[in-house]
């Protein structure tokens, strides 16, 4: 089945302790992106990949690290979490980033 | 930055009504697409309508895009229970490296 994986599908961390939110994909999309949802702001980009080694900075990166080593995998990196990134993360991908978006389960991070 | 606004914020409807959602947007666009959200879960894509086109379907929804108003809306025909969801349209940001959501309308569809 064509789908985006991520995991955990849910974590609660304290604050400064690194975790990493893993993100799968087995489409062959060149693209990837991942987002973060709060209420009453929408959905917003944090990072994005257009292939294998090219990533760039989307809306909010600020506190975040993304690295495409292999075209299926875009981890998303939390060094040193704060409770201003409390939310529910979503990891996507698409063919060239252009056309339609298959969308993870989502992860709801706390971070207290 | 905030690319899509949607109209209404919530809708409730009975079963068998019809719904629509509208999308307005600010700027120039390749594509407009358009999303489901179940509570809490991932956003499902539904439809996708470039800017040369006009009107789209797909099975029971149908999506129109007038460029000159920049403008789209979404219509879902013989709604079910199963249809109450949060809907999104979104646009592509002009160097195709993201969509741009708006901040969705809620249908709630009730038997």
């Amino acid at each position: 089945e064509a789908q985006v994986t991520q995991n955990p599908r849910y974590l609660i961390t304290v604050t400064g302790k690194k975790l990493t939110v893993t993100c799968s994909q087995n489409m062959n999309h060149e693209y990837m992106s991942w987002y973060r949802q709060d209420p009453g702001l929408g959905l917003r980009q944090i990072y994005y990949s257009m292939n294998v080694e090219v990533t760039d900075k989307g809306d909010v990166p600020e506190g975040y690290k993304v690295s495409r080593k292999e075209k299926r995998n875009f981890p998303l990196i939390l060094e040193s979490p704060s409770p201003n990134q409390t939310s529910l993360y979503f990891c996507a991908s698409s063919y060239t980033g252009g056309d339609g978006y298959t969308f993870g389960s989502g992860t709801r991070l706390t971070v207290v | 930055s905030q690319q899509g606004e949607e109209d209404p914020q919530a809708l409730s409807i009975q079963e068998g009504e019809n719904a629509t959602m509208n999308c307005s947007y600010k700027t120039s666009i390749n594509n407009l697409q358009w999303y489901r959200q179940n509570s809490g879960r991932g956003l499902v894509h539904l439809i996708l309508i470039r800017s040369n086109e006009r009107e789209k379907h797909s099975g029971r929804l149908r999506v129109t895009l007038d460029t000159s108003k920049k403008s789209s809306s979404l219509l879902i025909t013989a709604s079910r229970a199963a249809d109450t969801a949060s809907y999104f349209c979104a646009t592509d940001n002009q160097a195709g490296t993201a969509l741009i959501f708006g901040k969705g309308t809620t249908l709630s569809v009730s038997s």
